[in-house]
Order: C-alpha cells, then sequence, then structure tokens
C-alpha cells in the first residue's frame, strides 16, 4: 500500500519563528489533507490540498503531486500552535474519501 | 451545528465483554470512518461507510464491526473487548453530494478513550 512518511518527527522553536514541514508520499494521490491535533486531542483540519498552494493566515501549504510531496509551512508560530501536525492522503480508482495518515510531526513551540 | 459528536468520551472494559460506540453527524454528509489512534502512532481507518446502508473494511477491521442504519449516525461495536484494543477512536465524516467532487474535507469528533484490562 501506499507510504506516508513525514518529516521532521519532533520540532521545537521559539515563539515567532517559522517552520516547514514535509510529507513524502509513495504513489498517486487524489485527496491530501493536514490535520492539526491539539495537545487535548482534537484534531482540526487546515488545509484539502491534492494539488497547488492554498494559504490560510499564517499557515500556507504546496502540494507537489508528480515529485509527491507536500509541505505545511508556519510562519510567525505561536504557542497555540503546538501539537502533533499529520498529513494524510487518499488514492486509488475509486472516490471513498478513505485516508491513509503519517506518523505526524510534533511541533513544541516556546514562550 | 454541531458537527461531528462522540457517545462516550470514556470506557473502561474488561477482557471479553462488548460495547458500541456511537457516532453522529448533523452536516449531511455522505461517507463516515472509525479511526483508532495508539500512542506515538498516526490515525489507522478500522471501518468506513459511503453512505446509508454500506459499510467496508479499513486497514485494521479484525475485532470490530459496524452499522449505518440512518445517514447521520454511525456505530463501531467490539463484540469481545481485548487488550489491544485500549486505543482512542476518532470518528470522521466528509463529502456533501452537491458540492464539487474533490471537496473531502474530513471533519472529526472529540475522540473515545477505551481502556480495555
Amino acid at each position: 500500500g501506499i507510504q506516508v512518511e513525514q518529516s521532521p518527527p519532533d520540532l521545537i522553536l521559539q515563539e515567532g519563528a517559522n517552520s516547514t514541514l514535509r510529507c513524502n508520499f509513495s504513489d498517486s494521490v487524489n485527496n491530501l489533507q493536514w490535520f492539526h491535533q491539539n495537545p487535548w486531542g482534537q484534531l482540526i483540519n487546515l488545509f484539502y490540498i491534492p494539488s497547488g498552494t492554498k494559504q490560510n493566515g499564517r499557515l500556507s501549504a504546496t502540494t507537489v503531486a508528480t515529485e509527491r510531496y507536500s509541505l505545511l509551512y508556519i510562519s510567525s508560530s505561536q504557542t497555540t500552535d503546538s501539537g502533533v501536525y499529520f498529513c494524510a492522503v487518499g488514492h486509488g480508482s475509486s472516490n471513498t474519501g478513505k485516508l491513509i495518515f503519517g506518523q505526524g510531526t510534533t511541533l513544541q513551540v516556546k514562550p | 451545528n454541531a458537527g461531528v459528536t462522540q457517545t462516550p468520551k470514556f470506557r473502561v472494559l474488561k477482557t471479553g465483554q462488548s460495547m458500541t460506540l456511537l457516532c453522529a453527524q448533523d452536516m449531511n454528509h455522505e461517507y463516515m470512518y472509525w479511526y483508532r489512534q495508539d500512542p506515538g502512532m498516526g490515525l489507522r481507518l478500522i471501518h468506513y461507510s459511503v453512505g446509508e446502508g454500506t459499510t467496508a473494511k479499513g486497514e485494521v477491521p479484525d475485532g470490530y464491526n459496524v452499522s449505518r442504519l440512518k445517514k447521520q449516525n454511525f456505530l463501531l461495536g467490539l463484540e469481545s473487548a481485548a487488550p489491544s484494543q485500549t486505543s482512542v477512536y476518532f470518528c470522521a465524516s466528509s463529502y456533501e453530494l452537491d458540492l464539487p467532487l474533490g471537496t473531502d474535507t474530513q471533519y472529526f469528533g472529540p475522540g473515545t478513550r477505551l481502556t480495555v484490562l
């Protein structure tokens, strides 16, 4: 099956710093989403981005489907950005919405 | 609009006991999913449904059953709980029929923390 690898596994930042999280996948995808899991366990969808670039405030994401990777950019990080960031992909000919998750990047933003 | 809700939030079972987790969504989504998350790992898909009355197996379906009798509800059952099923269970939903294809954003419930002793 498709493999999803995220890097780095852990990241510690000082408040105000910028960061880039990477997601590599081993096969073509028809669905790619980025999620943030906050310290209380809630999963929030950040982007639905199977290709192209999107921006939402201090966050932006780019997926280069032909090269099988996606990047999540966090600018001017805040302590509330702490948590685990997951990349999840869908693939195959039928659109069932099924997602395969990566292992996540754990981000800690220090004040 | 409550989004996706899960019942219960916490549960402790003894080995061999059975239970049902309830997921409800009020967004008129066609697709619903059950995932489990183990410590330090990403989410793994247990079962999913692409519409009322349909269910299908995901990555880790063994030991679980599901039912989708109503569009807004997706039930996950454990017939004979085992310690290996200790996990946090998340339900999610996506896909409104009247939106363009490619709008598959998944929305997650708050999770159910299950411990099997």
